[in-house]
């Protein structure tokens, strides 16, 4: 059965970077079956898409998020990891990780819907 | 950034009724749309996805239908478990662009 569990510090300086990492079991990321994303939930509000990546390395941002997030993945460890630069109290939110299955059209493999998502990681920007 | 708006933002329903959210898109996402149930304190859940296929393991009970900009997720005779919030997503662009509703908040009455 596949788990995804979100790690990394639950509290972040303004300025700083935020990091977190999620552990994939039951199932790995190097495969070209599947896309493995990030999502955020802010408390008290909606979700909203981060980005994802792709086993060739290939990834996709939010346009609003793009200068400042990083997602890279290390297969060995069967870890992908979700990096947010100069974080703001804006970005306090439950970080989540995804599972996304594709569809392939033509030659282009589109990521879908997310079916398996981890628990959640609480991150609080705050000095 | 194609938006999508859910209604109504708060519901309220005796259990083993029916219940009707709605999600409207800004412009045409085709059947590229997913529908998501979250209760506090945990993860959103998967139910339904290009628009009216359910996930494994979701009740028949829970129906989606639409297309194009109009999408509505049914949940026929609520059982206690069904009241939660619901949200829509859209994976219609490439490159991605994914957003989701607001939410739809399902009540007791």
């Amino acid at each position: 059965q596949l788990q995804l569990q979100e790690s990394g510090p639950g509290l972040v300086k303004p300025s700083e970077t935020l990091s977190l990492s999620c552990t994939v079991s039951g199932g790995s990321i190097n495969t070209n079956s599947y896309y493995w994303g990030w999502v955020r939930q802010p408390p008290g509000k909606g979700l909203a898409w981060i980005g994802n990546i792709f086993y060739d390395g290939n990834t996709y941002y939010n346009q609003s998020l793009k200068r400042r997030v990083t997602i890279s993945m290390d297969t060995s460890k069967n870890q992908f990891s979700l990096k947010v630069t100069s974080v703001t109290a804006a970005d306090t939110a439950v970080y989540y990780c995804v599972r996304v299955p594709l569809v392939m059209v033509t030659a282009l493999h589109l990521p879908t819907w997310f079916d398996s998502w981890g628990q959640g990681a609480l991150v609080t920007v705050s000095s | 950034e194609i938006v999508l708006t859910q209604s109504p933002a708060t519901l309220s329903v005796s259990p083993g009724e029916r219940a009707t959210l709605s999600c409207r898109a800004s412009q045409s996402v085709a059947n590229n749309l997913a529908w998501y149930q979250q209760k506090p304190g945990q993860a959103p859940r998967l139910l339904i996805y290009a628009a009216s296929t359910r996930a494994t393991g979701v009740p028949a009970r829970f129906g989606g239908s639409g297309s194009g900009t109009e999408f509505t997720l049914t949940i026929g005779s609520l059982h206690s478990e069904d009241f939660a919030i619901y949200y829509c997503h859209q994976y219609n662009n490439w490159p991605p662009e994914d957003t989701f509703g607001q939410g739809t908040k399902l009540e007791i009455k």
